[in-house]
């Protein structure tokens, strides 16, 4: 049984401060690893994916994986207010059905 | 971008009583699933289904059934609905099964009173 655990469960940063999310996982088999970001009230809504070993970059956001350490990770530069959200992160191995969800980070970004 | 509509979007039901949330996509997504979201949780998967008149169970099934009648519409019903299933529920599709991001509506926020 898949068991995937985020940290911290909340973070303020400042505005423009660089923000480290972390999230493990157990199962050696997974494949398929996500961010997903929620804002208060709305839906969760896909950030980012990797499916092999290393790092990732999309503008402001980086992920790294690696799988060894059953741990991956979202960096978030120059950290916004926008970026205010609950970040979870999703986990699946090739040929299931099912992607386990971590319970997530809740992030405020003070002006 | 892939659209996920679900009703209603709040539900007050009372203990015992039976509960339907609706679910439609118009992605022509094969998978489809049914999330709760509780604090502290975050999702866990009760059914899901990758084809028409046919639902699967998943990792909390109990207390909960499912229905797929086409492609397009996936239903959640709780024949007896219970305080402990208070909790925003949100629907979901993917094109194909795990290794595919998933597409969510806007949840439903049920309170069982």
């Amino acid at each position: 049984q898949q068991n995937v655990q985020q940290s911290p469960e909340s973070l303020i940063v400042p505005e423009g401060a660089r923000t480290s999310l972390n999230c493990t996982f157990s199962d050696s088999a997974s494949q398929y690893f996500w961010w997903y970001r929620q804002h208060s009230g709305k839906a969760p809504k896909a950030l980012m994916s990797i499916f092999s070993n290393g790092e990732k970059e999309e503008g402001r956001f980086t992920i790294h994986l690696n799988k060894a350490s059953l741990h991956f990770s979202l960096h978030i530069r120059d950290s916004q207010p926008s970026d205010s959200a609950l970040y979870l992160c999703a986990v699946s191995i090739t040929g299931g059905y099912k992607v386990v969800f971590g319970s997530g980070t809740r992030l405020l970004v003070s002006p | 971008e892939a659209a996920v509509t679900q009703s209603p979007r709040s539900k007050v039901a009372v203990t015992g009583g039976k509960v339907t949330l609706s679910c439609h996509q118009t992605n022509n997504h094969d998978y489809m699933y049914w999330y709760r979201q509780d604090t502290g949780h975050g999702l866990r998967l009760i059914h899901y289904s990758y084809v028409a008149d046919s639902t699967e169970k998943g990792d909390i099934p109990d207390g909960y059934k499912a229905s797929r009648p086409s492609q397009e519409n996936f239903s959640l019903i709780l024949e007896l609905a219970s305080l402990s299933q208070t909790a925003v529920y949100f629907c979901a599709s993917s094109e194909a099964g795990s290794a595919e991001t998933l597409y969510f509506g806007s949840g439903t926020r049920l309170t069982v009173l």
